[in-house]
């Protein structure tokens, strides 16, 4: 079992449906990437964060470090955001401090039909 | 501003020879990280260089990989000899430290555009 799952895996809109991937994880973290891989491109740091919620456009992110969950949150969906969507967590070493060390979840595929 | 820029963006190669990955992250990142995706599987962690320092391996598969990231700019990543298994996309992302304040984290990761790797 992935140290850092998500869901869906894949998951169907229709334009203009506000959209929610989740993501879970199983060991400590000090924080979390949100990632965008469009088809074919390459893969785009959405969010960096560690508590609370961050939002960028039509974009929001938010983690519960207790609950150790995160969520990405797409308002007014648009055939554009078509993409996977991956969760990245940096892991807490056992013997603290902290670590660059990314686990990553395997990722959503989003499509956004018009 | 020039991206994280990956060299080849494809290599085929049989099963025994040797291949060379580089990647050019973006100018001033000190940090350098190689992941890779094998089919059907999630991205995984390989190393971490902090200029031309290896802060992290861990990741590293096995003896058969070798990187290298000499005057810390640009990196290589040798395979060698390679094994089917080796097949995958591997990705290079860079960035600047992590940004430490209030509670909160920062650091924007810039990742490459990935080499495909295929062994026959």
């Amino acid at each position: 079992k992935n140290e850092v799952e998500q869901s869906p895996q894949n998951l169907t809109a229709q334009e203009g449906e506000f959209i929610t991937i989740n993501c879970s994880y199983s060991v400590g973290i000090s924080a979390l990437h949100w990632l965008q891989q469009h088809p074919g491109g390459g893969i785009v740091s959405l969010f960096m964060l560690s508590s609370g919620k961050k939002k960028h456009g039509r974009l929001i992110a938010t983690i519960n470090i207790q609950e150790k969950h995160s969520s990405l949150h797409i308002t007014a969906s648009h055939p554009r955001d078509s993409a996977v969507y991956i969760c990245a967590a940096y892991q807490l070493p056992d013997y603290g401090g902290a670590t660059n060390k990314l686990i990553f979840g395997t990722g959503t595929l989003l499509a956004v039909q018009p | 501003e020039a991206g994280v820029t990956q060299f080849p963006s494809h290599s085929v190669i049989e099963k025994g020879q040797t291949v060379t990955l580089r990647c050019d992250p973006i100018s001033g990142h000190d940090n350098l990280y190689w992941y890779r995706r094998v089919m059907g599987k999630e991205i995984k962690f390989l190393l971490h260089f902090v200029k031309e320092s290896k802060q992290d391996e861990s990741g590293m598969p096995n003896n058969r990989f070798l990187a290298e990231r000499t005057g810390g700019t640009y990196s290589t990543l040798k395979v060698q000899p390679a094994e089917l298994e080796d097949s995958g996309v591997y990705f290079c992302a860079s960035s600047q430290d992590k940004e430490l304040g209030t509670g909160s984290v920062s650091e924007k990761l810039f990742f490459g555009s990935g080499t495909q790797l295929s062994v026959l």
